[in-house]
This record gives C-alpha cells, structure tokens and sequence, in this order.
C-alpha cells in the first residue's frame, strides 16, 4: 500500500500571499488530520477531517482552513501568511477517527518557509 | 483538558547503554497513550500504544514503554541503545472521558546516541 503523500514538499511564499497544501491519505483510511510542527512548540493540531465533515478544529486563526473530497483526499489554506506560520505541515490518515484506538500514518511534511 | 508533557528537550545516552525518554500524561478520564517517532526530513512513525492491558507495551524496533497509573506516566525505554536510535521522540495522549477529542502531541525530545 502506498503511504501518505503530501505536496509540494517545500514551498516559500512572501507575506500576504496564500497557499494550498495538498494530501493523499492511505487507500480506505477516511479521517485525516493536519498539524503544524515548530520547533518552538511541538505539534499543534489544526483540523481532523472524516468523510469530508471537519471533525475537530485545533486553535488556530480563521486564516487557516481546509476541506476533504469524496475520495478522502485532503486540503488545507492558509490565506495572509505571516511569518510565523512558517512550518513543517504534517497530514496524518487513520482508517477511524484520529486518536481512536489505532494509530495514525503521517505522510512527509510539507515545508513552508514565509519571507 | 487533556494534555502531555515531555520534561527533557534532550536526551544523551551511549551506544549499547539503556535509554529512558520520559512522558507523563494529564486526562479527566482513562488514557490512550501513543509514541511517535520522527527522523529528519520525514514524517512521524508509529513506535507503540498502549489502550489497556499489560502495563509494559513492546513496539517497534526493540522499544518498550510502562504505563504508570499512579504516577501518570508512559516512559519509553530501550534495553541497548544503537546509533540509529538517534532522532525526535514524541508522545502523545487522548483522553477517552472527553468524547471525540484529536490526539495531543507533546513537544518532543530529541535523542541522541553516541558511538
């Protein structure tokens, strides 16, 4: 089974702009997770999205939203990047909800530098 | 609310010694508690889970991880230490008397063995 992907890898924006950030989960796993990893704060859990419903919302601005297609496929937007919201995004899929009693898959990251 | 602290940013242990990375835990209900473990430039793996059962819960490549009720923690050990072992630990925590609540990752603690 092919793992996680996410894409692109890398990307660097400049203030103000916005970006997208693509996921492909596990084939069948239907929940996925995104998070934020700094080195300053750990992982931060943004969003968890089931069966295209937002399941759960981490605390992070308006800025930052995302939405799940029918083939559990996953995006996430950041719309008027700051500085600050350079990171490392993680994409995580699980076959249940995330947290449940399996474990969750992450795909590589996403590198986001903002200048 | 809950929640998962790793007190060591660092850990320095010899090849061939045994290595401890510490975690303790904070939920209302019972805990479901994870380890994750991360090499660079790559996503988060799966090492081992612990749910309910046996206190002492083997996982991947040869670490172990004790769940302690009374003292709310969840370390992870290893007997001997490889070089290999080397990279960004991560546990993490949900709490199964908060309903549909998304894992939280601690901050991780970055473990380096020395040959």
């Amino acid at each position: 089974k092919a793992g996680v992907t996410q894409t692109p890898r890398y990307l660097i924006k400049t203030r103000g702009q916005q970006v997208t950030l693509s996921c492909s989960p596990i084939s069948g796993h239907r929940s996925v997770s995104w998070y934020q990893q700094t080195p300053g704060q750990g992982l931060q859990f943004l969003f968890e999205y089931f069966s295209e419903t937002q399941r759960n919302k981490g605390n992070f601005p308006g800025r930052f939203s995302g939405r799940q297609f029918s083939n559990s496929r996953s995006e996430m937007n950041v719309s008027t990047l700051e500085l600050g919201d350079s990171a490392l995004y993680l994409c995580a899929s699980s076959s249940g909800l995330a947290g449940a009693l399996g474990e969750q898959f992450f795909g590589p990251g996403t590198r986001l530098t903002v200048l | 609310a809950q929640s998962v602290a790793q007190p060591e940013d660092q850990v320095n242990v010899a090849e061939g010694n045994p290595l401890t990375v510490k975690c303790t835990y904070s939920v209302s209900g019972n805990p479901y508690l994870f380890w994750y473990v991360q090499y660079p430039n790559r996503g988060l793996q799966f090492l081992l889970k612990y749910i309910t059962g046996d206190n002492l819960v083997k996982g991947s490549y040869g670490f172990e991880a004790e769940f302690n009720k009374s003292q709310t923690s969840f370390h992870l050990k290893k007997p001997s230490a490889l070089v290999s072992d080397s990279a960004l630990y991560f546990c993490a925590v949900r709490d199964d008397g908060a309903g549909n609540t998304p894992l939280v990752f601690g901050k991780g603690t970055r473990l380096s063995v020395i040959a």
